[in-house]
């Protein structure tokens, strides 16, 4: 059981965008629409930014965006903000299991 | 109102059994599409998915944790149990239960409790 691939730090100047990718396989990536993004600010618990690929819940800022193509998913940050640097995870459905990514920390500049 | 809490011992020996329990409230285990996960967190790592209880009391378990690790509800007392055995000082780690909607997401998270497996 391997932890889906992210990059380890993704970096942007205040309203550039940013996408951090999540490469994981065909059997969990690649065969579900279950792929969920959560924030993580130091000390805090994690925070659902997207969920089934692409859905935002209420809440959350339209500047993050999810997509998917083949094994690997993305999360979008647009319009980059102070407030978006945190550590931001990636989660698979992997068929009677869960897998996380390994973690991608965004610094704004 | 959701909220979920962790509670358990904050320090374990080698090869001792943990019992977390995490107690909840604004939803009920009971009810179609709920689940409730567990998710630790060592000291500056990622995430790790552990186990995951569903309404209808199916169980899931991380496949290289599987043999250590036991999930159960309580339905009447909103809480969820999760057991390890034979810590580890790898195990180390801040541990989460997680309220996980048609057991695809989490939605919400409880604050964490620290495990430190020392001697």
């Amino acid at each position: 059981q391997s932890a889906l691939t992210q990059p380890a730090s993704v970096s942007g100047s205040p309203g550039q965008s940013i996408t951090i990718s999540c490469t994981g396989t065909s059997s969990d990536v690649g065969s579900y629409n279950l792929v969920s993004w959560y924030q993580q600010h130091p000390g805090k618990a994690p925070k659902l930014m997207i969920y089934e690929v692409s859905k935002r819940p209420s809440g959350v800022s339209n500047r993050f965006s999810g997509s998917k193509s083949g094994n690997t998913a993305s999360l979008t940050i647009s319009g980059l903000q102070a407030e978006d640097e945190a550590d931001y995870y990636c989660c698979s459905y992997a068929g009677s299991r869960y897998v996380f990514g390994t973690g991608t920390k965004v610094t704004v500049l | 109102q959701v909220t979920l809490r962790e509670s358990g011992p904050a320090l374990v020996k080698p090869t001792q059994t943990l019992t977390l329990t995490c107690t909840f409230s604004g939803f009920s285990l009971s009810t179609s599409g709920m689940c409730v996960s567990w998710i630790r967190q060592p000291p500056g790592k990622a995430l790790e998915w552990l186990a995951l209880i569903d309404w209808d009391d199916d169980k899931y378990y991380s496949t290289s944790l599987k043999t250590r690790l036991t999930i159960s509800k309580d339905t009447s007392k909103n809480q969820v149990v999760l057991t390890m055995t034979n810590m580890d000082p790898v195990d180390t780690a801040t541990y989460y239960c997680a309220r996980t909607r048609y057991c695809d997401w989490v939605d919400y998270w409880g604050q964490g409790t620290l495990v430190t497996v020392s001697s």
